[in-house]
């Protein structure tokens, strides 16, 4: 199965652009990325998901690299409602159906 | 969350008893599965399921049992309790295809067992 790695915390400056790496270097070419956050122990809300091209939406940004080995999450405007765990999931299939593997996340946070 | 619910949210146990947790879900989504999430850690697989009648252990399958009768819903049981099974569970669903679907968890049930 693929695995992630992200950094264990970062912080940003409220309004600044947040960016949130992700290395998924044994990711195969069907598996897509996928973003989600996790605010206290809430459950995870859904921020944004790619396979190869970047995406953007009314919540951020994903930016891939060609060889698909890493991605970045951005938050172009960082608001202190931004303060929380971002998990890079990867989407396994396998010969049953699929599922989804998280890494321990990056603990973001914006500072006022 | 719309649309995944479990139940219960809280609730404590004392080692050795059983219980069995529910996640409901009205989307008609073929997958479903059932995480766990300890203190400092990110989710952890426990038990999935890609339609009515079928089960797959994920990574973290052992003191627990799960059951898909109808569609819309998925338990976990848990038959003798301990202490290591005290958790923070969350349920999800995602629709299957071929494209990215979304992936929608429930608000959490949280488990302590003394």
């Amino acid at each position: 199965d693929a695995k992630t790695t992200q950094p264990t915390s970062m912080d940003c400056a409220e309004g600044r652009a947040a960016n949130l790496p992700c290395n998924h270097s044994t990711i195969s070419g069907n598996e897509y990325v996928y973003w989600y956050r996790q605010i206290h122990s809430q459950g995870p809300q859904y921020i944004i998901h790619g396979l190869k091209n970047n995406e953007t939406n009314e919540m951020a940004s994903l930016i891939i690299t060609e060889d698909r080995k890493s991605s970045t999450l951005i938050l172009p405007h960082a608001t202190l409602r931004d303060t929380a765990v971002y998990y890079c999931i990867v989407r396994v299939r396998d010969n049953y159906g699929q599922n989804f593997v998280f890494g321990p996340g990056t603990r973001l946070s914006v500072l006022p | 969350n719309a649309g995944v619910t479990q139940t219960p949210k809280f609730r404590v146990l004392k080692t050795g008893q059983s219980m069995t947790l529910l996640c409901a879900q009205d989307m008609n989504h073929e997958y479903m599965y059932w995480y766990r999430q300890d203190p400092g850690m990110g989710l952890r697989l426990i038990h999935y399921s890609v339609g009515e009648g079928t089960t797959a252990k994920g990574e973290v399958p052992d003191g627990y049992n799960v059951s898909r009768l109808k569609k819309q819903n998925f338990l976990l049981g848990l038959e003798s309790a301990a202490p290591s099974q005290t958790s923070v569970y969350f349920c999800a669903s995602v629709s299957a295809g071929l494209s990215g679907n979304t992936i929608y968890f429930g608000e959490g049930s949280w488990l302590t067992v003394v």
